[in-house]
């Protein structure tokens, strides 16, 4: 069974880059039936798509975020990572990886559990 | 970017059916998705494509789309059903936008 674990610091200080790395085990990051995803919640609100990845490499971004945003695939690690630079508050949220279902990009069958980070100095 | 517009709240008494709208130009030319999220916890896909069903997902979750709106039908809701139901779809750029969010709660 695929499990996702993100990681990363809890706390940024503003203007600085929000980096997450997320852990797969039970399946690879090189599969071609796949795309990984970076989707965030801010507190007590809906679901932000931030961007998606395919095996590829090729990668996809929510508008709003696409100047200050980074998503790559370390094969070697078997991870996937998310930076965001040029931080403020409006960035604190609760963030996602997750990987979509089989053949599918657009619905994700498998979560992390979330990471909560908070942009404040 | 275009938007998908939910009902913020809607009820159901229990064993009843409701339906979980979604609006949005884009819907037009491509299907919803359909997760499912409890407090604290990470989103669960209830329904993605035309009308697919995860394995897990009962089978009184069904999804349909007519024009430009999605719905999420629930026959005979189950007090586990209780939660907030989120709709998103791709756009012609392949990014993705979400809908708002539905909580729905199960009298």
């Amino acid at each position: 069974q695929v499990q996702l674990q993100e990681s990363g610091p809890g706390l940024v200080k503003p203007s600085q880059t929000l980096s997450l790395t997320c852990t797969v085990s039970g399946g690879s990051v090189s599969s071609g039936d796949f795309s990984w995803s970076w989707i965030r919640q801010h507190p007590g609100q809906g679901l932000e798509w931030i961007g998606h990845i395919y095996y590829s490499g090729t990668t996809y971004f929510n508008p709003s975020l696409k100047s200050r945003l980074i998503i790559s695939v370390d094969t070697s690690k078997n991870q996937l990572t998310l930076k965001l630079n040029s931080v403020t508050a409006a960035d604190t949220a609760v963030y996602y990886c997750a990987r979509s279902v089989e053949g599918y990009t657009y619905a994700w069958g498998h979560w992390g559990q979330g990471t909560l980070v908070t942009v404040s100095s | 970017s275009s938007e998908l517009t939910q009902d913020p709240a809607v009820s159901v008494a229990l064993g009843q059916t409701v339906r979980i709208t979604c609006q949005g130009a884009s819907l037009r030319s491509y299907y919803a998705s359909w997760h499912r999220q409890k407090p604290g916890q990470a989103p669960v896909v209830i329904i993605y494509g035309k009308n697919n069903r995860p394995s897990g997902i009962p089978d009184r979750f069904s999804g349909s789309r007519s024009g430009n709106t999605a719905s999420l039908t629930i026959t005979g809701a189950q007090a586990e059903d209780e939660a907030d139901y989120y709709c998103n779809s791709r756009e012609s750029s392949g990014a993705v936008v979400f809908g708002g969010g539905t909580k729905l709660t199960v009298l």
